[in-house]
């Protein structure tokens, strides 16, 4: 079965710092571009980062740049976003999600995970 | 900044009914628009990739449209498992912008 699954929220003050990861299984991990996207409470769907199926590449939305990094293990299935400098606006669900890459056409976010809460608060 | 403009933001419709919702590009992005739908405390699902191809598995009463700067997602007959809230998102730049949502509800 296909599946991403999130950990690593929690509570934290604001100026903290917290490690996501997702564990991807069920497809070869390595071959897809994966992103992190965040939804505050009662609020829509932002993107906030994503890293090319190497590493070699990542973006980051400007409301996170500096302060969020998205990596990834392939030998581990792995994704990660270290947040720090914490504030009250990055509390959300954050999601992991994949993305086959293509040059052609965009093939949408097709496999998303069930969500992991930050919560920044003091 | 590609910013996706959906209307309407809400929508109140009955089962059977025929809908539409529309997502406006800042800028032109060719095809590189999804469509998804949300339910409460679930995650997202994609509905159409490219514009315009259904994702599978997803019934066929689902359909995009569109290229350039609009885009449409129109559901032909309205079942009760389809109220829920619907997003665009772009891809052509390298911030993948999401529209501010389409909340569907029962009348």
């Amino acid at each position: 079965e296909v599946q991403l699954v999130e950990s690593g929220g929690g509570f934290v003050q604001p100026g903290g710092s917290l490690r996501l990861s997702c564990a991807a299984s069920g497809f070869i991990f390595s071959s897809y571009w994966m992103h992190w996207v965040r939804q505050a409470p009662g609020k829509g769907l932002v993107w906030v980062s994503r890293i090319n199926s190497d590493g070699s590449s990542t973006r980051y939305a400007d409301s996170v740049k500096g302060r969020f990094t998205i990596s990834r293990d392939n030998a581990k299935n792995t994704l990660y976003l270290q947040m720090n400098s914490l504030r009250a606006e990055d509390t959300a669900v954050y999601y992991c999600t994949r993305v086959a890459s293509s040059p052609y056409y965009y093939h949408g976010m097709d496999v998303w995970g069930q969500g992991t809460t930050v919560t920044v608060s003091s | 900044d590609i910013q996706m403009t959906q209307s309407p933001s809400s929508v109140s419709a009955s089962v059977g009914d025929r809908i539409t919702i529309t997502c406006r590009a800042s800028q032109d992005i060719s095809s590189w628009l999804a469509w998804y739908q949300q339910k409460p405390g679930k995650a997202p699902k994609l509905l159409i990739y490219a514009a315009s191809n259904l994702q599978s598995g997803v019934p066929s009463r689902f359909s995009g449209s569109g290229s350039g700067t609009d885009f449409t997602l129109t559901i032909s007959s309205l079942q009760p498992e389809d109220f829920a809230t619907y997003y665009c998102q772009q891809a052509n730049s390298f911030q993948y912008t999401f529209g501010q949502g389409t909340k569907l509800e029962i009348k």
